[in-house]
């Protein structure tokens, strides 16, 4: 199965900073991954599918790029509704793997 | 709008099984690809298996194939999880989702306990 390693696992931003998490895919997955960004108590919410494409109605805070297998997911400046859990999953062959998640808390 | 209706909480014994539903309402599952997935408490997220209804072959995680089916349900546009041979490991919360990932259920915790 293709793993996806996210990096950091934890991060600690203040509003208004500019961040970025990585997903490394273990062999290629095309422009296949996507970014969730998921609350307490929620079920994960897409932001960006097809490596850097906005999904519709989100902020364009966010963006994401890819680089052959290494994938990020940048929010420009960050607001207070943003600090959440990120995932990034693959969609280019089953199993559908997902990346351990990144924990964006408030500095 | 296609929106994804979960059934409701379970709690479990070990060694028995559970059923999940997840229903589309305001539309037809015919074009939408399902996944499953789900998330023990404090942890990440773990893809369990998807399906395309109208080719009706599911494909699922290793880690749990032989525990595992996913079927649908055309007439109702109910996809189904079913998880057999429970362990408090499986204790989580269980979401359906599109396989695009744009459209998710509300998630039904299974507790499994003794």
């Amino acid at each position: 199965a293709i793993q996806l390693t996210q990096s950091p696992s934890t991060l600690s931003a203040s509003v208004g900073d500019r961040v970025t998490i990585t997903c490394r895919a273990s062999q290629g997955v095309s422009d296949t991954v996507v970014w969730y960004q998921q609350k307490p108590a929620k079920p994960p919410k897409l932001i960006i599918f097809d490596a850097s494409t906005l999904e519709n109605g989100v902020p364009p805070r966010f963006s994401g790029t890819r680089s052959g297998t290494d994938f990020t997911l940048t929010i420009s400046s960050l607001q207070p509704e943003d600090f959440a859990t990120y995932y990034c999953q693959q969609m280019y062959v089953y199993p559908h793997t997902f990346g351990q998640g990144t924990k964006l808390e408030i500095k | 709008q296609v929106q994804l209706v979960q059934s409701g909480a379970e709690v479990k014994k070990p060694g028995s099984s559970v059923k999940v539903s997840c229903k589309a309402t305001g539309g037809s599952f015919r074009s939408h690809a399902l996944n499953w997935v789900r998330q023990a408490p404090g942890q990440g997220l773990e893809w369990m298996g998807g399906i395309i209804p109208i080719f009706e072959t599911p494909t699922y995680a290793q880690e749990i194939q032989g525990r595992v089916t996913i079927s649908t349900d055309e007439p109702t546009s109910t996809a189904y999880l079913e998880l057999s041979s429970l362990t408090v490991a499986d204790t989580a919360v269980y979401y359906c989702a599109t396989h695009r990932g744009d459209l998710w259920g509300q998630g039904t915790r299974v507790t499994v306990s003794s």
